[in-house]
């Protein structure tokens, strides 16, 4: 167990609507980022937040936003969405920035019909 | 441009036999580079975090080198074992501003 949260687990929506997804990170862990994953592919960086500012953008579609709330937990938002977007979304933690240890959830399973 | 090349791509063995899995990387300023192993759908779990005057880490029998001269990694895993089956990801860390994953190479472990 990593100790960070992720929910829900398994999601299924229709093409169109929108989902938040849910990371509580470690005890501690200022940092959150979040990653897609397709299937059978690797893990593509999305957005980082550090104690509730946004400090790094990756691949992020202009439908997807994030933020981190003031107890650092942090919600990702999809809407208007796309078959293309079903995929595993992963939150990790880390205590600071880019050098430290990252701990990644269990992932969110997003299926788009 | 910071890259992060994996090889092979994939890899089958048997078990109980030892294997090494490569990564090359052009990522400067550099400041660490690690090992992830990503069981199929789940989350990354860390092996090891190398910084870049280690040449040598080990993790029970996950034994991680690195040559920063140049820009090379490895991760041998000993005398394999069926749970060993798994993607293992190289992600290297970019001074303090950035982490760049490879995309992994899918170990199979069979009996």
């Amino acid at each position: 167990d990593s100790g960070v949260t992720q929910t829900p687990k398994h999601l299924i929506t229709a093409t169109g609507q929108r989902v938040t997804l849910r990371c509580s990170p470690r005890s501690g862990d200022l940092s959150v980022y979040w990653y897609q994953q397709s299937l059978d592919q690797g893990l593509q960086f999305l957005i980082h937040y550090y104690n509730g500012e946004e400090r790094a953008k990756g691949n992020i579609l202009e439908r997807f936003s994030a933020q981190q709330f003031p107890d650092l937990h942090s919600e990702l938002n999809l809407s208007s969405l796309e078959l293309g977007d079903s995929a595993l979304y992963f939150c990790a933690s880390s205590v600071a920035t880019y050098t430290g240890e990252l701990f990644f959830g269990e992932g969110s399973r997003l299926t788009v019909l | 441009k910071n890259q992060v090349e994996q090889s092979p791509q994939s890899l089958i063995i048997l078990e109980g036999k030892n294997c090494t899995l490569q990564c090359n990387y052009t990522v400067s300023p550099f400041s660490n580079l690690r090992w992830y192993k990503q069981d199929t759908g789940r989350g990354p779990v860390s092996l090891t975090i190398m910084t870049f005057s280690e040449n040598t880490k080990s993790n029970g029998r996950y034994t991680a080198t690195l040559d920063a001269d140049t820009k090379q990694s490895s991760l041998h895993i000993t005398a394999s074992q069926l749970s060993d089956s798994a993607s293992y990801i190289c992600v290297v860390s970019r001074n303090t501003d950035k982490l760049i994953f490879g995309t992994g190479t899918r170990l199979q472990v069979f009996p």
